[in-house]
């Protein structure tokens, strides 16, 4: 089966750096997704990591353990556009590259 | 680029009639579409998986019969969802990848269905 853990809500100060981690515990692991959502519309996609170790892309980077079952999202200088959900997406092997979704972080960011 | 559209954005229906979904992918052609349902405050959760020519393999608990997938082409598939009522009510987002790969998927902009 898939299992996947993330905090529900978080709340970070404009400007601050917030760290939301997930877990996750999925037969035939391959890859992990970080998504954004605002409320009321569909999720985006931030990061992809399938090898161990970070990968940064602007304010945001993702970490990646595959021998852990975890992962990060790392947001710096945080802006108030960030308050959104952010979803932690497992990919498992098979015909169709199935993604399983976490219930999400709701990251609320204040003045 | 890689869009993704979905029609119609938002619909209200009345309970027992059917809803028609579109997904189309709008610069690529995508192999695999995903059919996803959304509650408040609530994850994703995968209702089907679809490919260009082939029967959609659903997920555990949704009804195939109730929510009808045809990927006629490589940039268009639908949901239809049959005698729809007021519990299916939600927001449902769809997403394509271009091949099966070590590819992302990029979700359409959702629709939101409310069945009175």
């Amino acid at each position: 089966g898939q299992n996947i853990d993330q905090p529900t809500e978080m709340t970070a100060t404009e400007g601050a750096i917030v760290q939301i981690n997930c877990t996750y515990q999925t037969s035939g692991f391959n890859g992990l997704f970080w998504y954004q959502q605002h409320a009321g519309e569909a999720p985006t996609f931030l990061s992809y990591n399938v090898l161990d170790g970070l990968e940064e892309k602007g304010r945001f980077s993702s970490f990646l353990s595959r021998s852990k079952g975890y992962s990060y999202l790392l947001l710096k200088e945080l802006q108030m556009k960030d308050s959104a959900s952010y979803l932690c997406a497992a990919r498992v092997l098979g015909g169709y590259q199935k993604v399983t979704f976490g219930t999400g972080t709701k990251l609320q960011v204040i003045p | 680029g890689a869009v993704v559209s979905q029609h119609p954005s938002r619909v209200i229906c009345k309970s027992g009639t059917s809803v028609k979904i579109e997904c189309r992918s709008l610069d690529f052609q995508a192999t695999t579409m995903f059919w996803y349902r959304q509650f408040p405050k609530q994850s994703l959760m995968l209702m089907a998986t679809s490919n260009e020519g082939s029967k959609a393999t659903y997920e555990q608990g949704v009804e195939k019969d109730k929510f009808l997938i045809n990927h006629a082409s490589l940039t268009l598939s639908t949901l239809t969802v049959t005698s729809a009522h007021p519990e299916d009510s939600s927001f449902y987002i769809c997403s394509a990848t271009r091949g099966r790969g070590q590819e992302t998927q990029y979700f359409g902009p959702g629709t939101r269905l409310l069945v009175l």
